[in-house]
């Protein structure tokens, strides 16, 4: 079936490093893409999103790479800090579905 | 603008019980969905609801419905409660439904 995964369950960084988290997605239909953070406890945060006729974004920190041709989605996030420190997901959806599809989370430790 | 809003943040039930859970999305949004999020499964769509009509529908037994209000507030139930549907779960509300996802706290409901 259709899914979106990340390709490490767990990733450490060093404080100031940049950090790269890494997202495959099969449904070449996908329009919209989304990556969350989510700390214990708490709902998933919106971090920043991307769509389909894009392939760079970049907000506060944080940069979205979207690359069609091998269906990959990544999230850059620069000067990593300790409150950066969090689950995150990547989720696709087709927006004529109206259902975002989540990969399994990638838990980032960030190391003082 | 206040976010989305779940209530309660908390549930224990016993097996065989039904539980009613509530969102309330950010003003304006007129659609809400529902994920179920456990260690085991990740986060798995359960509806989605625009305008009080169901548009899509995750791959849940029957137990599991929902409904939408004209305020656009939603309430999901679960009957018959199984241990299995411990779990988080998460509304998120968008103003179409098809970008702009921004979810709730949660509501943690475990079943003994």
């Amino acid at each position: 079936g259709e899914s979106v995964g990340l390709h490490l369950p767990t990733l450490s960084v060093q404080e100031g490093d940049n950090s790269i988290i890494n997202c495959a997605y099969s449904n070449s239909a996908s329009d919209y893409f989304i990556w969350y953070k989510q700390e214990s406890g708490k709902g998933p945060q919106f971090i920043i999103d991307i769509r389909s006729n894009m392939d760079k974004r970049q907000g506060q920190r944080v940069t979205v790479l979207l690359n069609k041709t091998v269906k990959h989605l990544s999230l850059q996030i620069a000067a990593t800090q300790p409150g950066d420190s969090a689950v995150y997901f990547c989720a696709e959806n087709e927006i004529s579905d109206y259902k975002l599809s989540f990969g399994a989370g990638t838990t980032v430790t960030v190391r003082a | 603008k206040a976010g989305v809003t779940q209530t309660p943040r908390y549930l224990i039930k016993t097996r065989g019980q039904q539980v009613t859970l509530s969102c309330s999305p950010i003003s304006g949004h007129r659609s809400v969905s529902w994920y179920q999020q456990t260690p085991g499964q990740g986060l798995q769509f359960l509806f989605e609801y625009f305008s009080e009509t169901q548009r899509n529908k995750g791959n849940f037994p029957g137990r599991f419905s929902g409904r939408q209000f004209s305020n656009s507030r939603s309430e999901m139930n679960v009957s018959t409660l199984e241990l299995g549907d411990s779990a988080l779960y998460l509304c998120a509300s968008s103003a179409d439904g098809a970008y702009g996802y921004t979810f709730g706290s949660g509501t943690r409901l475990t079943v003994v």
